[in-house]
């Protein structure tokens, strides 16, 4: 499996865009980019995903460079409630059995600063 | 919708005992999932259920057995527990829709094995 690479941490002042980088400078063509969060003492929740285009949702951006080797998850108002450990992960839905499960590294740890 | 929920909360078993963790998940998923997640480190899958009936390993399936007799029910099972077992355990569900799916997960069972 392709591999993902972020910082171990990041810090946020509240209400300030944030900006999470990722590194898979080995993904294949039919990798999507997915994004979760892990609130303290909570379980994983799906923030975005995506393949080639950038994508935007009501939690957050994804944006996608051109070659795909990296990618930015945008948080446009950091709040309180975003601080969480931010998991990029990569998926080939298209390979079968081994494409269910989600490989989660060790993430980034957002704090917000009040 | 209750989402996905994990029974017990907490748990302490000592060396050789067994245990049955129950996740339900009332979202009518074909897909669930559990996963453990050691101290510091990203979630690992131990195994899957693609539907009901049906069940499958994942990344670190020894030590586990798992039981989807139902749908909306997948049960994982220690027969003889070992201290390295000790982690919190979360179960997930998902839907698959044009290639991808969102995995929603439970709120976790930390587990102690002395």
């Amino acid at each position: 499996d392709a591999k993902t690479t972020q910082p171990n941490s990041m810090e946020s002042n509240e209400e300030e865009p944030v900006h999470l980088p990722c590194n898979h400078s080995t993904i294949s063509g039919t990798d999507y980019i997915h994004w979760y969060r892990q609130l303290p003492s909570q379980g994983p929740e799906y923030v975005i995903h995506g393949l080639t285009s950038n994508v935007n949702n009501r939690m957050a951006s994804l944006a996608i460079a051109e070659d795909r080797k990296s990618s930015t998850l945008i948080l446009h108002r950091a709040t309180l409630r975003d601080a969480a450990v931010y998991y990029c992960i990569l998926r080939d839905t298209y390979s079968g059995a081994g494409s269910y499960q989600l490989t989660f590294g060790k993430g980034t740890k957002l704090s917000v600063i009040p | 919708n209750a989402g996905v929920t994990q029974t017990p909360k907490f748990r302490v078993l000592k060396t050789g005992q067994s245990m049955t963790l129950l996740c339900a998940q009332d979202m009518n998923h074909e897909y669930m999932y559990w996963y453990r997640q050691d101290p510091g480190m990203g979630l690992r899958l131990i195994h899957y259920s693609v539907g009901e009936g049906t069940t499958a390993k994942g990344e670190v399936p020894d030590g586990y057995n798992v039981s989807r007799l139902k749908k909306q029910n997948f049960l994982l099972g220690l027969e003889s527990a070992a201290p390295s077992q000790t982690s919190v355990y979360f179960c997930a569900s998902s839907y698959w829709r044009g290639g991808h799916d969102e995995q929603f997960f439970g709120p976790g069972t930390r587990l102690t094995v002395l």
